[in-house]
């Protein structure tokens, strides 16, 4: 079946970037999502690109799309120790309703 | 900001009981949909819902789970006959259009 595969833990110094990377499968992904996940906490929506779009800005998040190759990444600048949690990578076609999630990376922030 | 609100935040259940897992979406939100994690695993698909009906489902959600959207607001998951292997982390979501899903805190099944 189709498949989002990522890394599963990353750290970081505080004030560095963060790239977390992420692979998918399923050709017709039209949406790719960033959800952040801190201890005990629910899924919350980071940021999302379109398969159109190859590269999203969003204050401190960039995301980049390569989509001939299937590769999606999260680069967080100036990384805080805040931002330590579980990134999950997803996505979704069109035409289902259903999202598929990596298993997430944990990013540790370290001061 | 709106947001999409569950309750209970922890459901204890013995094994064979049924449960009922609630979620308030958000107002203007048409799409609502059921994820699960296991401990330590990926978030999986459960089910969505549009237009009062299941849209879409996934092999997990077999005969022992339902859904149900009993008045304008809530949106719910049942369990018929809980099994050990049902307890996870229940997220629901929920969108205004195909895409962008906001989810809710989560609720904590833990089955005995």
């Amino acid at each position: 079946g189709e498949d989002v595969e990522q890394s599963l833990f990353l750290s970081v110094r505080e004030g560095d970037s963060s790239v977390i990377n992420c692979t998918y499968t399923d050709s017709s992904s039209t949406y790719l999502y960033w959800y952040k996940q801190e201890p005990g906490a629910g899924l919350q929506l980071l940021t999302y690109i379109f398969s159109n779009m190859d590269m999203k800005q969003d204050q401190r998040l960039t995301v980049l799309l390569n989509k001939k190759d299937k590769h999606l990444s999260l680069r967080i600048a100036d990384t805080q120790t805040g931002d330590s949690a579980i990134y999950f990578c997803a996505e979704s076609t069109d035409n289902n309703n259903d999202m598929r999630f990596g298993a997430g990376t944990r990013l540790t922030v370290k001061p | 900001e709106p947001e999409v609100t569950q309750t209970p935040s922890h459901q204890v259940t013995q094994m064979g009981q049924e449960v009922i897992l609630r979620c308030v979406p958000i107002s203007n939100h048409l799409y609502f949909y059921w994820y699960r994690q296991i401990l330590g695993q990926k978030v999986e698909f459960l089910v969505s819902f549009y237009n009062n009906e299941i849209s879409e489902k996934s092999e997990i959600f077999d005969d022992q789970f339902s859904v149900e959207r009993p008045d304008g607001s809530n949106f719910t998951l049942k369990i018929r006959s809980t099994k050990l292997e049902d307890s996870a982390m229940y997220f629901c979501a929920s969108s205004a259009s195909v895409g962008e899903q906001f989810f809710g805190p989560g609720t904590r099944l833990t089955v005995l």
